[in-house]
């Protein structure tokens, strides 16, 4: 049973630049969420998709966009990249549920994005 | 805006020993709560969940939770330099589906041989 699986595994840009951040969910799993991880910090929520729609969104800028695909596949874009993006992109993914309970997210491994 | 801050480290502790991590949040609404280990370099790794008041019990690891006081906790019993990592507390809302992470910035176990 695959996990979850986060393309590519580094990736090093120039400021201005566009990146965009790939991830597979597990199997089995239909939500995706993205966070963002600076170093020493703790990981912060940028989004959540489901159903290919964007559910929820956390306190970044519009520069950060993302799509979710039929399969439940998703991309993380980042345009007019700053310095401050390098960081720990992180996708999560879970199964979404009707009932009071918390389905767990598992990570994947992870993209390390540098701007230069 | 939601918080949650980690007893700040870097936590040293002799193998063996009794590790205790604590944290605290401030929206009273939360209702889930999750400890995460994190290994240098790697991504995190869900260790242990709790969601009503009291302890929970999972091999060498007890989460504690105490909504009226807003404060969760981690021990970690003989522990092992293998323990050794960030270990990062998460805070979610109560709701249907799966809810964002609040996530506090971690604290850095070093477990001494």
């Amino acid at each position: 049973d695959a996990g979850v699986t986060q393309s590519p595994t580094h990736l090093i840009k120039t400021r201005g630049q566009q990146v965009t951040l790939r991830c597979s969910p597990k199997s089995g799993h239909d939500t995706v969420s993205w966070y963002q991880q600076a170093l020493g910090q703790g990981p912060q929520f940028i989004f959540q998709y489901y159903e290919e729609e964007e559910r929820q969104r956390g306190n970044f800028p519009d520069r950060f966009s993302g799509h979710q695909f039929p399969n439940y596949s998703s991309e993380l874009n980042v345009n007019a990249l700053l310095l401050g993006d390098s960081a720990l992109y992180l996708c999560a993914s879970s199964l979404s549920a009707g009932t009071l309970s918390y389905y767990g997210y598992t990570f994947g491994s992870g993209t390390r994005l540098t701007v230069v | 805006q939601k918080e949650v801050e980690q007893n700040s480290g870097p936590l040293s502790v002799p193998e063996g020993a009794i590790a205790s991590l604590n944290c605290t949040y401030s929206d009273r609404g939360s209702q889930s709560f999750f400890w995460y280990r994190q290994y240098s370099g790697k991504s995190p790794e869900l260790i242990m969940s709790i969601y009503s008041n009291g302890d929970k019990e999972d091999g060498r690891f007890t989460a504690q939770l105490n909504k009226a006081s807003q404060y969760v906790s981690l021990l970690i019993r003989d522990s092992q330099p293998s323990d050794s990592a960030t270990y990062l507390c998460a805070v979610s809302e109560a709701g249907g589906s799966a809810r964002q992470l609040t996530f506090g910035s971690g604290t850095q176990l070093t477990v001494l041989p």
